[in-house]
């Protein structure tokens, strides 16, 4: 079954550094979406993407934050400069619509990648 | 405004014995209704989800949920709970006009399965 690839699964970073999380969604999906979790809480949106533009943001996802799907496998998320509030796991989305939702309306989330900011 | 809520935050049950987690949802409209399933480290796995006709939705594992629209309701059930079950359950809605709309998680509640 197809997957969404996240990595690296585990990153550390010292405040104030910027970080790169990358995921490879699926081929044939056409919507992306980043979430985090910040440990014990719930999952919160960040931001989706599609036709490589932002659809729609949260509140949470401040000019600190940047997406861009580079070349047309990669989707990124980029953190400019890292504050200790920043840690958490987040999580990489992609969606398949098709034309019959009810079979092939899904969301498909990676394995996550855990950052620590020290 | 869109929510979803589940009151349960943690739940203990013995194996074999039946479970049901609960999940309220607020939206404008019928939405399209998933669990998911995070166990300890891992990601997020889709259980079942919901879109139309049958309210009641088979999924992985053995879990089942039933739509209940008078109630806002879209309650997870498996009639006899294994160890391997236990791990935190997630509830989400989101918008069946499709396109980019996101999905909206409730808290989750963490199962605990005792021997």
């Amino acid at each position: 079954e197809p997957e969404v690839t996240q990595t690296p699964s585990h990153q550390v970073t010292q405040m104030g550094q910027e970080v790169i999380l990358r995921c490879v969604p699926i081929s044939n999906h056409l919507y992306f979406y980043w979430y985090r979790q910040i440990l014990g809480q719930k999952v919160e949106f960040l931001v989706s993407f599609y036709n490589n533009e932002i659809s729609e943001k949260s509140e949470i996802f401040d000019d600190q934050f940047s997406v861009e799907r580079p070349d047309g496998s990669n989707f990124t998320l980029k953190i400019r400069s890292t504050k200790l509030e920043d840690s958490a796991m987040y999580f990489c989305a992609s969606k398949f619509e098709g034309v019959n939702r009810a079979l092939y309306y899904g969301y498909t989330f990676g394995s996550g990648t855990r950052l620590t900011v020290v | 405004a869109q929510s979803v809520t589940q009151p349960d935050i943690h739940i203990t049950v013995s194996e074999g014995a039946s479970l049901e987690l609960r999940c309220n949802y607020s939206y404008g409209a019928t939405p399209y209704l998933f669990w998911y399933v995070q166990s300890p480290g891992q990601g997020l796995q889709l259980l079942l989800k919901y879109f139309s006709g049958d309210t009641l939705v088979q999924g992985i594992k053995g879990f089942e949920a039933e739509f209940k629209r008078s109630q806002s309701s879209f309650n997870l059930r498996k009639p006899s709970v294994h160890w391997s079950d236990a791990a935190e359950y997630f509830c989400a809605v989101t918008s069946q006009s499709g396109g980019y709309n996101k999905l909206i998680f409730g808290a989750g509640t963490r199962l605990a399965v005792h021997p």
